[in-house]
């Protein structure tokens, strides 16, 4: 596996579920995002990591849960989400806060039903 | 607010033609200006990207143009290709210590035959 890799592609879920996303780069990175993609809106940043410290909570509502065991890995957990919760989360990662290159993976597709 | 204002929202250009994407922005410390190329069912990719020190930068064929003055920049495609349809992404970055992104809203590019 190369780059930044996310599991699972695609995830139906209904309101009352429990889920996880997972997020993992192979670059060596330390910095590591989450960011929301909705129909023809911009990409909304919603965490960031730097050396398994969160450095950023971009007013993300509580039913996500963000946990970051190494450098290498980023899960999202999800519960009791909402429809407009529907939408592609992509997950980034960057050598380190102060380099603006970010790398990002195919994203999972997630339909909240 | 949206702080970086992406237009058009699409674009269909003829094989061989010019595409150009035009991005606004409103702050200005915004000191890093990446474009990304998303195709369906991928992440963004890093395209090219530009600082505010120089006022054009190509690779390739894809050739950004930087106005600070007028707080503009543009993504320009020359001998636009068929396999250069995309969604691309303009951004921008603070200098602030952390490499966040505000991103455009995006504009899907269809280059026809």
């Amino acid at each position: 596996e190369t780059g930044v890799t996310q599991t699972p592609r695609h995830l139906v879920m209904g309101m009352t579920n429990k889920k996880s996303l997972k997020c993992e780069q192979h670059l060596g990175h330390n910095a590591m995002y989450w960011y929301k993609q909705s129909a023809k809106k911009p990409l909304e940043l919603m965490f960031v990591y730097n050396f398994k410290e969160q450095t950023e909570n971009n007013s993300v509502p509580s039913r996500f849960s963000p946990e970051c065991p190494n450098s290498s890995h980023l899960f999202l957990h999800l519960h009791t989400l909402q429809p407009e919760d529907s939408a592609l989360y992509l997950c980034a990662s960057s050598q380190d806060l102060r380099r603006y290159e970010q790398y990002f993976g195919p994203g999972t597709r997630l339909t909240v039903t | 607010q949206q702080q970086v204002k992406q237009s058009p929202q699409s674009l269909i250009v003829q094989k061989g033609g010019i595409s150009i994407i035009n991005c606004a922005y409103e702050n200005t410390a915004f000191d890093y200006f990446p474009w990304y190329q998303q195709f369906p069912g991928k992440g963004p990719a890093l395209l090219i990207a530009i600082r505010p020190d120089v006022s054009e930068k190509k690779e390739g064929r894809f050739t950004i143009s930087f106005n600070k003055s007028a707080k503009q920049f543009s993504l320009h495609i020359m001998d636009s290709q068929p396999g250069d349809s995309a969604t691309y992404f303009c951004a921008a970055s603070l200098n602030s210590g952390y490499s966040t992104l505000t991103f455009g809203k995006g504009t899907m590019l269809l280059v026809s035959p």
